[in-house]
Parts: structure tokens; sequence; C-alpha cells
């Protein structure tokens, strides 16, 4: 079955540093990948996508590789703000079909990003 | 766009009681979805509705849980006999039901089982 791993947290950076979130999945198939964002208090909402393999998914200064060789989709992003600080989830979900909205989520990683 | 809301935001309750919770998508959506995350986790496909047709379930699902979407609508997914296991936040997410689109996430109902 579907599995997506990401590496443990919780993370603290301070203002402006380098994220790297790790995330790497195992799927049969070609899944399409997923970063989804948590802000305290608010629902899960789509940070970034890719669909296919080498394809580079971006949003707000986030961005994430699909690597199809090595099966990661990490997450980093140049300069982290205070105002990034949330929880971060890797998912995944098998294209084509009828089941595209059937998400399968890694463990989430809480980031904290101080002033 | 009022984003998909859920009802109640926490819940309460005894172990051995029935609960219902309510879920409303953003309206031109028909894909409707529930997840559980229980803390620390992720979240965990339980179920989802083309309209009103429930087209997939999850192992997750016991048969104690059950959900509707009547008319294609808003949903309700019910808890018969609540175990203390069942406490976790319940998701609801809705989506236009196209391949690689974002779902977007109700904020979740808080179930604690005493």
């Amino acid at each position: 079955g579907n599995s997506v791993t990401q590496m443990e947290g919780p993370v603290t950076l301070s203002e402006e540093a380098f994220l790297t979130i790790n995330c790497t999945y195992t799927a049969t198939g070609y899944p399409s990948l997923f970063w989804y964002v948590q802000y305290p208090g608010e629902g899960l909402q789509l940070l970034l996508k890719a669909t296919k393999a080498d394809d580079k998914g971006s949003n707000k200064g986030f961005e994430a590789t699909y690597r199809k060789e090595t099966t990661s989709f990490h997450l980093e992003k140049g300069s982290v703000q205070v105002s990034d600080s949330a929880v971060y989830f890797c998912a995944l979900t098998n294209a084509g079909g009828t089941s595209y909205g059937k998400l399968t989520f890694g463990q989430g990683t809480i980031l904290t990003v101080h002033p | 766009d009022t984003g998909v809301s859920q009802d109640p935001r926490h819940k309460i309750t005894k172990r051995g009681q029935n609960v219902t919770f309510r879920c409303d998508p953003i309206s031109e959506h028909n894909r409707l979805y529930w997840y559980r995350q229980t803390l620390g986790q992720g979240p965990e496909f339980l179920t989802y509705f083309q309209n009103e047709a429930q087209l997939e379930k999850s192992r997750l699902l016991s048969d104690r849980f059950s959900a509707e979407r009547p008319k294609g609508s808003f949903s309700t997914l019910e808890i018969q006999r609540t175990e203390q296991g069942d406490s976790a936040m319940y998701l609801c997410a809705s989506s236009l039901g196209l391949t690689n689109e974002k779902l977007f996430f109700g904020s979740g109902t808080q179930l604690s089982v005493l």
C-alpha cells in the first residue's frame, strides 16, 4: 500500500534561516505528490503539488521537486518568516481512476520560526 | 466561496453514546471527503462521496460508522456506541472532482470520548 514518511520534528528555526523538511514515499505506479500546511486554528491548505517525475511545485517561496529515483519530495524555503510557523504535511494520491482525492498523509512536521 | 464548514467544533461524549457531525462543503463542489486525524499523526482517509453516492469506504470505517450525503449537498458522519479509541479530529474536505486538484478542508470536529 501507499505510505509517506516525513522527517521527525518539531523543527525550530530563526527568521531568515533555510528550511528543509524531508519527505519520502512508497507507492505503486506514478502518484501525484502534495504539501499541505495547517496554520494554528485553521484547516489544511494546499501549499504546492507535483504530478509527474522531475516536476517542481512552488508557492509562497516554498519549493519541492518530485524525485522518482529517490522516491522523495523534500520541501525547501530559502528564508523562513515567523508567519511560516505551522504544521506541514506531505501527501500523495494515485493519479487516474476515481480515487485521486484519497490522500495518504505523512505524520506532519511542526515548524516554529522565532524572530 | 465561504469555505468548508463543520459543526460542531468540539464534541465531548461518554462511551457508548452516539454522535453525529455535519459538514457543509463549498456549494459547487460535487466531491466530499471525510478524514480522521489523531494526535501527532496525519489525516487518514475514511470515505468519500461523488454527489450523493458514497464511492469508497476505508477499512478504518467500522460498522459503527456511517456517512450520508443526501441530495449531494451537506454530509453527516455518525458514530454509534462510541469508544475511547474514536477520540480524534474528524475532518471534512470538498473538491470539484477534477484530477490532481486541491482539496478544501474544514477546521474539523474534535471528538473526545470519556
